[in-house]
């Protein structure tokens, strides 16, 4: 059973770029959840998608994007990055039911720099 | 909305002693709650969680928590402790559903010899 994995691990970029975080998600799953995790903080949720649609939003500006494929893998876009945007970004893929059954698998993250 | 707070920041412990991590939830009616763990340079993996039935829920490496309705709260616990629990541990909190987890800042377990 393949996990959820997610590229690039690491990049670095200068404010007012853009940028695209890839998930794929674990075999079988086919909703993904993305979460930002600042330095020293817990993981706070930006957006969820379930089959190809965005299903659930956090407390994100409309510059965070993304995409679901027909194969449940996942792309975050960020635009006109900003220093704060800094951080560690995690997918996270779960069966239908999503996240609220906790049955969240975790990538081991993206972590972006903002320079 | 929900929230959870993480009381400790970092808690430092020896080899082989107890621990206990400390979680509070803003309260609701129900909740799902769940404990995560998360070694340096990794993903979070699912330690434990709590959705229905006995409010006492343990994991495979002997961590457990109790879910307290009356007190909010779902602390994490182990009566020893090894090199290897070294890592950083989030509670989280969601409304039953197909709602997003919501995290604490974290606590740092550093397990010392």
């Amino acid at each position: 059973e393949t996990g959820v994995t997610q590229s690039p691990t690491h990049l670095i970029k200068t404010r007012g770029q853009q940028v695209t975080l890839r998930c794929s998600s674990q075999s079988g799953h086919n909703t993904v959840s993305w979460y930002q995790q600042a330095l020293g903080q817990g993981p706070q949720f930006i957006f969820q998608y379930y089959r190809e649609e965005e299903n659930g939003r956090g407390n994100f500006p409309p510059r965070f994007s993304g995409l679901q494929f027909p194969n449940y893998s996942s792309e975050l876009n960020v635009n006109a990055l900003e220093l704060d945007d800094s951080a560690l970004y995690l997918c996270a893929s779960s069966q239908a039911g999503g996240p609220g059954t906790g049955e969240l698998f975790f990538g081991e993250g993206s972590r972006l720099t903002v320079l | 909305a929900q929230s959870v707070t993480q009381l400790d920041s970092q808690v430092p412990v020896f080899e082989e002693a107890p621990v206990e991590l400390r979680c509070n939830y803003s309260s609701s009616v129900s909740v799902y709650l769940f404990w995560y763990v998360q070694y340096p340079n990794q993903g979070l993996q699912l330690l434990l969680k709590y959705l229905s039935g006995s409010t006492l829920v343990e994991s495979i490496n002997g961590f457990e928590a109790e879910f307290n309705k009356s007190q909010t709260s779902f602390h994490l616990r182990k009566p020893s402790v090894h090199i290897s629990d070294t890592a950083e541990y989030f509670c989280a909190v969601s409304d039953p559903g197909n709602t997003p987890l919501v995290f604490g800042k974290g606590t740092r377990l550093s397990v010392i010899a």
